[in-house]
């Protein structure tokens, strides 16, 4: 247990469906990511909020909607996706303090399939 | 675009050997390298944050060692166990990108067999 909890742990979801994945994390961190991993790809950052504001956006397209509403809570929204967006979305976060070895903790991620 | 290599891709060892793997990363404006273990069905956790050229860190039967100015970090496990049996990250942070701005490689699976 990291401390990062994201919810669902698996999606499929149609191109016109409106979904949302979230992320929560109870270790008192100040900045959220969000990343994502398709196959045989490595892991790309997506955004980047630093005390509730957007900092990063990886230019990921428009149909995925971040939305931070305090610095525990994080979410993706998506909305017609399309099936190259099928992937792993894995959240993060850190303390943000501006330490050189800060790392990142992890959620477990969610596994969304478009079809 | 930065380009994070990591080798080999997969590697299968017997219990009890020691093993190593390579992260290659850009040798210029370098800030921090990663090091993440990550099994199957779990969540990626980190192992070390290296920053320092010449670094050597260590965490039970793991290390790493950091050559800045060459642009490669070395992970050995030592006596390898089943339960090392993951995929094992390098990352990369950039000089000057937001903390969290990591570049990942795709990592090493490392499979351990009793």
């Amino acid at each position: 247990e990291t401390g990062v909890t994201q919810t669902p742990r698996h999606l499929v979801m149609g191109m016109t469906n409106k979904k949302s994945l979230k992320c929560e994390q109870h270790l008192g961190h100040n900045a959220m990511y969000w990343y994502k991993q398709s196959a045989k790809k490595p892991l790309e950052l997506m955004f980047v909020y630093n005390f509730k504001e957007q900092t990063e956006n990886n230019s990921v397209p428009s149909r995925f909607s971040p939305e931070c509403p305090n610095s525990s809570h994080l979410f993706l929204h998506l909305h017609t996706l399309q099936p190259e967006d099928s992937a792993l979305y894995l959240c993060a976060s850190s303390q943000q303090q501006g330490r050189t070895n800060e790392k990142l903790f992890f959620g477990s991620g969610t596994q969304l399939s478009v079809l | 675009i930065l380009n994070v290599e990591q080798s080999p891709q997969s590697l299968h060892v017997q219990e009890g050997d020691s093993t190593n793997f390579t992260c290659s990363f850009p040798s210029s404006n370098f800030y921090a390298l990663h090091w993440y273990r990550w099994e199957t069905a779990k969540s990626p956790e980190a192992l070390f944050v290296m920053t320092l050229n010449g670094d050597e860190k260590k965490k039970g039967r793991i290390s790493a060692t950091l050559n800045t100015k060459e642009g490669y970090s070395y992970l050995y496990i030592k006596g390898s166990q089943p339960e090392d049996s993951a995929t094992y990250l390098c990352a990369f942070h950039a000089g000057g990108t937001s903390y969290g701005k990591l570049t990942f490689g795709q990592g090493t699976i490392l499979t351990v067999h009793p």
